[in-house]
């Protein structure tokens, strides 16, 4: 099993509606779990850090994490075409690496 | 702040020469990484370092070599490139919180072709 695994997409949503983002981690004494977004020829940006079960909402974004199943997704609610980019979930083991997923590329329909 | 400065931005290299990517942050961060992503690809850690003088290997460290000196300063180093090191190269920093947040700022990426 890889250490981080996303769904590399593409996932096309139309404009308006909710993008679910999915990841799922192998190391269980992971703490800390981050979502970043690179757009086409860029660096990657963070937008959404959580470290507790549960749901942690920025304006539009909301995080999601049950340490239980190993899993964390990304919500982006009332999609934008400026969301269009991949989300790199990123999650430090406890040697402090920091190891990405593949990525998932989402595209905003007009 | 200039934040991550990496160099060069781009480079074209003959199979088996040798380079040296530069890395160097302005933030006093004490976590420095180097990645490699592919076309369509996810980041792949290469090597890492948690403070000067201490430097570990990633994913993919076949290859490569780094060392870190100075707190400021992260290179790596490509010995007898081969064209599966055609890549865009990032380096990253953090300063990691009590918390544990170890949140990465990266540098603007290095393209490197190798030919």
């Amino acid at each position: 099993q890889k250490e981080v695994e996303q769904n590399s997409g593409p996932l096309s949503v139309p404009e308006g509606a909710i993008a679910s983002l999915n990841c799922t981690y192998s190391d269980r004494g992971s703490q800390s779990f981050f979502w970043y977004r690179q757009y086409s020829g860029k660096s990657p940006e963070l937008i959404m850090s959580i470290y507790s079960n549960g749901d942690k909402e920025d304006g539009r974004f909301t995080a999601q994490l049950n340490k239980a199943s190993q899993y964390v997704s990304l919500l982006i609610r009332d999609s934008q075409p400026s969301d269009s980019a991949t989300y790199l979930c990123a999650v430090p083991n406890r040697d402090d690496k920091i190891i990405f997923g593949k990525g998932t590329r989402l595209h905003i329909l007009p | 702040n200039a934040g991550v400065t990496q160099t060069p931005k781009f480079r074209i290299l003959k199979i088996g020469q040798s380079m040296t990517l530069q890395c160097a942050q302005d933030m006093n961060h004490n976590y420095m990484y180097w990645y490699r992503q592919d076309p369509g690809m996810g980041l792949k850690l290469i090597y890492y370092s948690v403070g000067a003088g201490i430097t570990d290997k990633g994913e993919v460290p076949n290859g490569y070599n780094v060392s870190r000196s100075t707190t400021e300063d992260f290179p790596l180093r490509l010995e007898l490139a081969a064209p599966s090191q055609t890549s865009v190269y990032f380096c990253a920093s953090s300063f990691k919180q009590f918390s544990g947040a170890n949140v990465l700022t990266f540098g603007a990426g290095s393209r490197l072709t190798v030919l």
